[in-house]
C-alpha cells in the first residue's frame, strides 16, 4: 500500500525558514517523479514544485521559485521541500503527491498525502 | 499561470448526472492531451479521478467520465450520490509551468 507521510509544518516567521519531509513507503521511490501541492485556507489547490525521479530535474511555481527547493534523499525513501523567506501568503497545507508515470515530469499525480499545515506569522 | 476556471459550485438530486466545467486556453488544456480530475473531501487526501482526458484509475467508479473540447475540458458524473459530494478540481500540463489547477468546484448533493 502506497503511503505518504508529510511533517515538519508548523508556525514559522516571515523570513524565516523551514523544511517538510515527506516519507514514502509501499512502492519504489527512486523511480517516480515526486511534488508538492499547497492549498491556503479557503482557497484552492496550487501546484508548488516537482522533482523528477532521479533529482536531476526540478520545477517550480513562480509563487515560489527562488524561495523554495525541492530535493529528495532516494535512499531514504524521503522528500523534501526547504521553504527560506516564506512571506505570508505561503501559509497553507502542504501536500507531498506521487506521480503516476515513471518517465515524465507531465504526469497526474496519482497519491496524495494527507498533508502538513505550514502558519506564516510574526 | 493563471488558475483555470471552473464553476465555484454545481448541485444535483440523487440518481441525476451533473457536469464540472474546466477553462483554460491553448497553452495549457487546449494545447494538450494532460488534463486530470480530483476528487477532495475536505481534510483528507485528494484523489485521483481521470487522467489525460478521459482515463479512469484502477478503483474509480464508471460514473466518472471526462471529455474536452477545445480548450474547455469536462467531467461528468452519473447516478450522483451522496458520497460524490466533495470539492473538484482539473488541473492541466501548462507550457509555461508544467502544473495548473482549476479555481475548483464544490459538489452538493441535495
Amino acid at each position: 500500500e502506497v503511503q505518504l507521510l508529510e511533517s515538519g509544518g508548523g508556525l514559522v516567521q516571515p523570513g524565516g525558514s523551514l523544511r517538510l519531509s515527506c516519507a514514502a513507503s509501499g512502492f519504489t521511490f527512486s523511480s517516480y517523479v515526486m511534488s508538492w501541492v499547497r492549498q491556503a485556507p479557503g482557497k484552492g489547490l496550487e501546484w508548488v514544485s516537482t522533482l523528477s525521479a532521479s533529482g536531476a530535474g526540478t520545477y517550480y511555481a513562480d509563487s515560489v521559485k527562488g524561495r523554495f527547493t525541492i530535493s529528495r534523499d532516494n535512499s531514504k525513501n524521503t522528500l523534501y521541500l526547504q521553504m527560506n523567506s516564506p512571506r505570508v501568503e505561503d501559509t497553507a497545507v502542504y501536500y507531498c503527491a506521487k506521480g503516476k508515470v515513471k518517465t515524465t515530469v507531465i504526469t497526474p499525480f496519482d497519491y496524495w498525502g494527507q498533508g502538513t499545515l505550514v502558519t506564516v506569522s510574526s | 499561470q493563471s488558475a483555470l476556471t471552473q464553476p465555484a459550485s454545481v448541485s444535483g438530486s440523487p440518481g441525476q448526472s451533473i457536469t464540472i466545467s474546466c477553462t483554460g486556453t491553448s497553452s495549457d488544456v487546449g494545447g494538450y492531451n494532460y488534463v486530470s480530475w480530483y476528487q477532495h473531501h475536505p481534510g483528507k487526501a485528494p484523489k485521483l479521478m481521470i487522467y489525460e482526458v478521459s482515463n479512469r484509475p484502477s478503483g474509480v467508479s464508471n460514473r466518472f467520465s471526462g471529455s474536452k473540447s477545445g480548450n474547455t475540458a469536462s467531467l461528468t458524473i452519473s447516478g450522483l450520490q451522496a458520497e460524490d459530494e466533495a470539492d473538484y478540481y482539473c488541473s492541466s500540463y501548462t507550457s509555461s509551468s508544467i502544473h495548473v489547477f482549476g479555481t475548483g468546484t464544490k459538489v452538493t448533493v441535495l
